[in-house]
């Protein structure tokens, strides 16, 4: 167990809808990741909070959105969802958000649009 | 731009005996962290081992070691004496010296036959 907590674990849905996925960073971890794993694409980065701050942009698309929380949890907002958004997103913290440091996962969302 | 190659898309190995994963890395930054994860069929993502690129010593963590050679821009991952448990996908990763995203590999399927 990572210390990084996930809900929901499986989501399903409809095209056109949309979904909030929810991440609670580990004890002390000021840095939160959100990460995007399917087939085709393989893991991408998404977005990077530290403290309550946007802090990197990856591959994110403009359909989607994530704010981190005075509490440190974060979320992800997708939205207008299509049938190639159906992946397993990950959240993972770490402690700080300069030099190469470990990142913990959590257990990840398998969003299914049908 | 930073890239990670894993060019084994499956191995097998023989239960107690030890394996290579390969990774090869691309980048123009003199400062970086590599890293590997596990990730079994349940699809959590399991922090195995770190190497950061001034470390002169490789890195090892129980059964895993970090082969880190600089000079060909190779991290390999050696797991000794191989259990059933260790099957599963291995991504091999990469962080720049900001901090931030991990850069993932395609990955690399284990078997361990018994």
């Amino acid at each position: 167990d990572s210390g990084v907590t996930q809900t929901p674990k499986h989501l399903i849905t409809a095209t056109g809808q949309r979904v909030t996925l929810r991440c609670s960073p580990r004890s002390g971890d000021l840095s939160v990741y959100w990460y995007q794993q399917s087939l085709d694409q393989g893991l991408q980065f998404l977005i990077q909070y530290y403290n309550g701050e946007e802090r990197a942009k990856g591959n994110i698309l403009e359909r989607f959105s994530a704010q981190q929380f005075p509490d440190l949890h974060s979320e992800l907002n997708l939205s207008s969802l299509e049938l190639g958004d159906s992946a397993l997103y990950f959240c993972a913290s770490s402690v700080g958000h300069v030099n190469p440091h470990e990142q913990y996962f959590g257990p990840g969302t398998r969003l299914t649009v049908t | 731009a930073q890239k990670i190659t894993q060019t084994q898309p499956g191995m097998f190995v023989q239960e107690k005996e030890a394996v290579t994963l390969d990774c090869t890395y691309d980048t123009s930054d003199q400062s970086y962290g590599l890293f590997w994860y596990k990730q079994p069929s349940s699809g959590e993502m399991i922090f195995l081992i770190y190497q950061g690129s001034y470390d002169e010593q490789n890195a090892t963590e129980g059964r895993y070691s970090l082969n880190f050679q600089k000079a060909r821009k190779s991290a390999n991952l050696v797991i000794s004496a191989s259990q059933l448990g260790d099957s599963a996908m291995y991504f091999c990763a990469m962080m720049r010296n900001q901090g931030g995203k991990l850069i993932f590999g395609q990955g690399t399927e284990l078997s361990v036959k018994p």
